[in-house]
């Protein structure tokens, strides 16, 4: 059950778009529609953001948007804010019957 | 509204064991799958293990997989994490997790406050 891979760090400027990459395999972001996104700030439970690569839970804005190509799915938050800085995780549904999360990735707003 | 309370974890001695439970209200916990996702000190996320509605299917990561139990009671609306042999490694914290969308259970939209849960000598 190897964890899905995301880069350690991403900033941007106010008001720009970054994109969150999250690579895994055939057996798992590749196999299945079941890719989900978690904010998470210091000292609390993590927040879902995405889920089935492009579906927003109700109340998340719409600054926040998945997709998926292949074994790589990838979150983009468009018009960056101060509140977005955060620690991001993807996860994924595996054919093991198991869920895998990627190792998270820092934004930071600069 | 939706409320997921942890409770029963501490410091325990390599080799120990603990048994964590995750009280659930605010929505019928009888019809929903449950997890535990835990967090090491300054790591990342780790989804732990899941269990069906009536019990029946229970999955783990390969890590906890013979030291780990995952139950529930449904009258109770309480899950459990009974965790025996425990190493150095299950330091985290250990969050209680579920998805209110029926009969799915790989995403999660609530999550407990978490428990801490420390194993050291």
């Amino acid at each position: 059950q190897s964890a899905l891979t995301q880069p350690a760090s991403v900033s941007g400027s106010p008001g720009q778009s970054i994109t969150i990459s999250c690579t895994g395999t055939s057996s798992d972001v590749g196999a299945y529609n079941s890719v989900s996104w978690y904010q998470q700030r210091p000292g609390k439970a993590p927040k879902l953001m995405i889920y089935d690569v492009s579906n927003r839970p109700s109340g998340v804005s719409n600054r926040f948007s998945g997709s998926k190509s292949g074994n790589t799915a990838s979150l983009t938050i468009s018009g960056l804010q101060a509140e977005d800085e955060a620690d991001y995780y993807c996860s994924s549904y595996t054919n093991s019957v198991t869920l895998v999360f990627g190792p998270g990735t820092k934004v930071t707003v600069l | 509204e939706v409320q997921l309370v942890e409770s029963g974890g501490g410091l325990v001695q390599p080799g120990g064991s603990l048994r964590l439970s995750c009280a659930a209200s605010g929505f019928t916990f009888s019809n929903y799958w449950m997890s535990w996702v835990r967090q090491a000190p300054g790591k990342g996320l780790e989804w732990v293990a899941n269990i069906k509605q009536d019990g029946s299917e229970k999955y783990y990561v390969d890590p906890v997989k013979g030291r780990f139990t995952i139950s529930r009671d449904n009258a109770k609306r309480s899950l459990f994490l009974q965790m025996n042999s425990l190493r150095a490694e299950d330091t985290a914290v250990y969050y209680c997790a579920h998805t209110s969308t029926a009969g799915r259970w790989a995403f999660f939209e609530n999550w407990g406050q978490g428990t801490l849960v420390t194993v050291s000598s």
